[in-house]
């Protein structure tokens, strides 16, 4: 089976901009959650994604929004971005009939400026 | 405010040497762990997985040992090799199949940086 993919790889944006992710979940895998990766938080939990409902949510501002599609790819949006949105994005899916096991994508490094 | 970088833990061997990487959690109730590897650029790639109704999985040169009394996860990897170089992370969860309900969220350490000499 192909992994988890996300495009784009990178992203470089300006402050106030907004930006979308995309991550598509390994086949038969319905629940996608997102992470933020930083030097200074390491990685932090953002949502989590099952048959297009948000079941859970982190502690991020409502500028951190996401949704889930009936193929099970999920995107997620930041709006009005910040220089400390500048992160590496991970996506993750599971199979969570069988398995509690996260399986993550290359991620998309966003710079913004 | 300026931000303070994580300052992780490493760990440096030789070739051939046995690795053993560290983690503390927190949760008392979580029942799922996992360890990942992550080589720069990458993102996590799953290792092993253990359950809290065991103390003790094996894999392939990996071995992780789990004791809920300390909160304590270990991974010791046999014959390190230079291509185990990367940083490592254990990430807990409440897993929804025992009845959890914090869907999705794995609560990831630190990160231990592990360097092997050739």
């Amino acid at each position: 089976k192909a992994g988890v993919t996300q495009t784009p790889r990178y992203l470089i944006k300006t402050r106030g901009q907004q930006v979308t992710l995309s991550c598509s979940p390994i086949s038969g895998h319905r629940s996608v959650s997102w992470y933020q990766q930083t030097p200074g938080q390491g990685l932090q939990f953002l949502f989590e994604y099952f048959s297009e409902t948000q079941r859970n949510k982190g502690n991020f501002p409502g500028r951190f929004s996401g949704r889930q599609f009936s193929n099970s790819r999920s995107e997620m949006n930041v709006s009005t971005l910040e220089l400390g949105d500048s992160a590496l994005y991970l996506c993750a899916s599971s199979d969570i009939r069988h398995t509690d096991t996260q399986y993550f994508g290359p991620g998309t490094r966003l710079t913004v400026l | 405010g300026e931000s303070v970088g994580l300052h992780l833990p490493t760990l440096s061997v030789q070739e051939g040497d046995n690795s053993i990487i560290n983690c503390a959690y927190s949760n008392s109730a979580s029942d799922y762990f996992i360890w990942y590897k992550q080589e720069s650029g990458k993102g996590p790639q799953f290792i092993i997985d253990i359950r809290s109704n065991m103390d003790k999985r094996q894999g392939q040169r990996v071995t992780v040992l789990l004791n809920k009394t300390v909160k304590h996860l270990s991974l010791q990897i046999a014959a390190t090799q230079p291509g185990d170089s990367a940083v490592y992370f254990c990430a807990e969860n409440t897993s929804e199949n025992a009845g959890g309900t914090s869907y999705g969220k794995l609560t990831f350490g630190q990160g231990t940086i592990l360097t092997v000499h050739p």
